[in-house]
């Protein structure tokens, strides 16, 4: 399998600007988990699913931030209008039966908003 | 909410030194989950704990989950280059992680 995938890698944007991220849970896997990184706050957890469904958003920072999963195998996270503190690492992660299952992680997207 | 502490943050070892990094709960954990991460890389499971008591081992990589499931350690021997990166904890049942403990090898 070709493990958890993200796109784009990297993003910059400026301010205001709507940005997507994408991503491609490996295949079979009934959860899917975005994070935010940042140095200051660390490994966030920002939304999960639970097939298809968003289980928790409590993490979401705000109405700006907004996530889908249309099918089992793609999910988006958009940011609208972007800041510059929205800048982070953006992780999807997935796992298989359970909640507390080992998580894969993505490569990331590295986003940087001007 | 519930919280996970992890320490150190940051540890600087020689090659060859021991290096540990513990996380604490002032509640009862479900589980322990370790995870690593590369500098520029992504976090890479590495280990579950789920019994009170439990060690296990990989390697150089020791790993305990306290009597009370409420701290985990994990010890790493006599360290290596390969070793860098950041160490996080995190019980995934409550989708908490620590803070990681990052370990540096001094050059």
């Amino acid at each position: 399998d070709a493990g958890v995938i993200q796109s784009p890698r990297h993003e910059v944007t400026e301010m205001g600007q709507e940005v997507t991220l994408r991503c491609k849970p490996i295949s079979g896997h009934d959860y899917l988990f975005w994070y935010r990184q940042t140095m200051m706050r660390g490994l966030e957890l920002l939304i999960y699913f639970n097939n298809n469904v968003p289980i928790d958003d409590s993490g979401m920072p705000e109405d700006r931030f907004s996530a889908k999963m249309p099918n089992a195998s793609f999910s988006t996270l958009k940011i609208q209008p972007s800041e510059p503190r929205d800048s982070a690492v953006y992780f999807c992660a997935s796992n298989r039966l359970a909640v507390q299952d080992t998580q894969y992680f993505g490569p990331g997207t590295r986003l940087t908003v001007l | 909410g519930q919280q996970v502490m992890q320490i150190p943050q940051y540890q600087h070892v020689q090659e060859g030194e021991d290096f540990t990094t513990y996380c604490n709960s002032s509640t009862t954990l479900s589980n322990i989950q370790w995870y690593k991460q590369r500098p520029g890389g992504h976090p890479v499971f590495l280990i579950q704990l789920v019994k009170s008591g439990e060690v296990k081992k990989q390697k150089r990589l020791t790993f305990q989950f306290g009597e009370a499931k409420k701290n985990s350690s994990l010890h790493i021997t006599a360290t290596q280059t390969t070793d860098v990166g950041t160490y996080f904890c995190a019980d995934n049942y409550q989708l908490i992680w620590g803070a990681g403990t990052k370990l540096i090898i001094k050059p």
